[in-house]
C-alpha cells in the first residue's frame, strides 16, 4: 500500500515563484488535511477537506490555496512564495470510520524559499 | 479556540529511567492523540485515547488521559535509545471535521 504520497521531496524556490505540492491517497479516504511544520512550533494546520469538492480554510491559510477534485488528490498552491513560507508541509489523511480513525501522514516536502 | 500545551519541550534521560511528558489543552474533546517522529521523518501514530480515564499501553510506552482535568500523560518506562524522538500529543476540535491542534512537540533524547 501506498498510503499518503507527497511529491516533491524537497524543492527551493524563489520570492515570488509559484508552485503546487502534491498530496495523493490511495486509501479512499474522505478527509484529508495540510500541515505546516516550523521548527519547535509543532504541526499548524493550513487546510482541510470532507470530501471531493469542498474544502475550508485551517489556522494558516493565508498565502496559500488548495482544491479537491477527486477523492485521492489535494494540491496545495503556493502563490507569490515569501520567505515565512519555509517549512516542512505534510499531507494527511483519514477515513474516519470510528472514534479509532487516525490521521495517516505523508513523508513531508521540504520547501525553502530564497 | 483550541490550545495544546506539552511540557517539557526538551527531555535528555538516561537509559534505565522513568520520565512522564504532559499534554494540557484548553478546551473540551473526546479524542486526543499521541504522534512519534523521528528526525526528518513522518509522523506516526502512537495512541488514541478516547474517554476519562482511558489508559493505552504498548512497550515503555504508557498514556493516560483525564478529560475533567484536560489533561493526557505519556509516561516512559526504563528508556531505551531507541524512544529518542519527538512526541506530539494532539487534540480532537470535536464536530465533524476531525480537525488536530497539535502541541509544539517534546525532543527525547535518551542517552546510554
Amino acid at each position: 500500500n501506498a498510503g499518503v504520497t507527497q511529491t516533491p521531496k524537497f524543492r527551493i524556490l524563489k520570492i515570488g515563484q509559484s508552485m503546487t505540492l502534491q498530496c495523493a491517497q490511495d486509501m479512499n479516504h474522505n478527509y484529508m488535511y495540510w500541515y505546516r511544520q516550523d521548527p519547535g512550533m509543532g504541526l499548524k494546520l493550513i487546510y482541510y477537506s470532507v470530501g471531493a469538492g469542498i474544502t475550508d480554510k485551517g489556522e494558516v491559510p493565508n498565502g496559500y490555496n488548495v482544491s479537491r477534485s477527486t477523492t485521492e488528490d489535494f494540491p496545495l498552491r503556493l502563490e507569490l512564495a515569501a520567505p515565512s513560507q519555509t517549512s516542512v508541509y505534510f499531507c494527511a489523511s483519514t477515513p474516519f470510520r470510528g472514534p479509532q480513525s487516525i490521521q495517516y501522514f505523508g513523508a513531508g516536502t521540504r520547501l525553502s524559499v530564497l | 479556540e483550541l490550545k495544546v500545551e506539552q511540557n517539557p519541550l526538551f527531555l535528555s534521560m538516561q537509559e534505565g529511567k522513568n520520565y512522564t511528558i504532559y499534554c494540557n489543552y484548553s478546551t473540551t474533546s473526546d479524542r486526543l492523540y499521541w504522534y512519534r517522529q523521528d528526525p526528518g521523518k513522518s509522523l506516526e501514530s502512537l495512541f488514541v485515547l478516547l474517554s476519562n480515564g482511558a489508559v493505552k499501553q504498548e512497550g515503555r510506552l504508557m498514556a493516560s488521559l483525564d478529560t475533567k482535568a484536560r489533561l493526557s500523560t505519556l509516561h516512559i518506562t526504563a528508556a531505551v535509545h531507541d524512544l529518542s524522538a519527538t512526541y506530539f500529543c494532539a487534540v480532537d476540535h470535536g464536530g465533524s471535521n476531525y480537525k488536530l491542534t497539535f502541541g509544539k512537540g517534546t525532543l527525547l533524547t535518551v542517552n546510554p
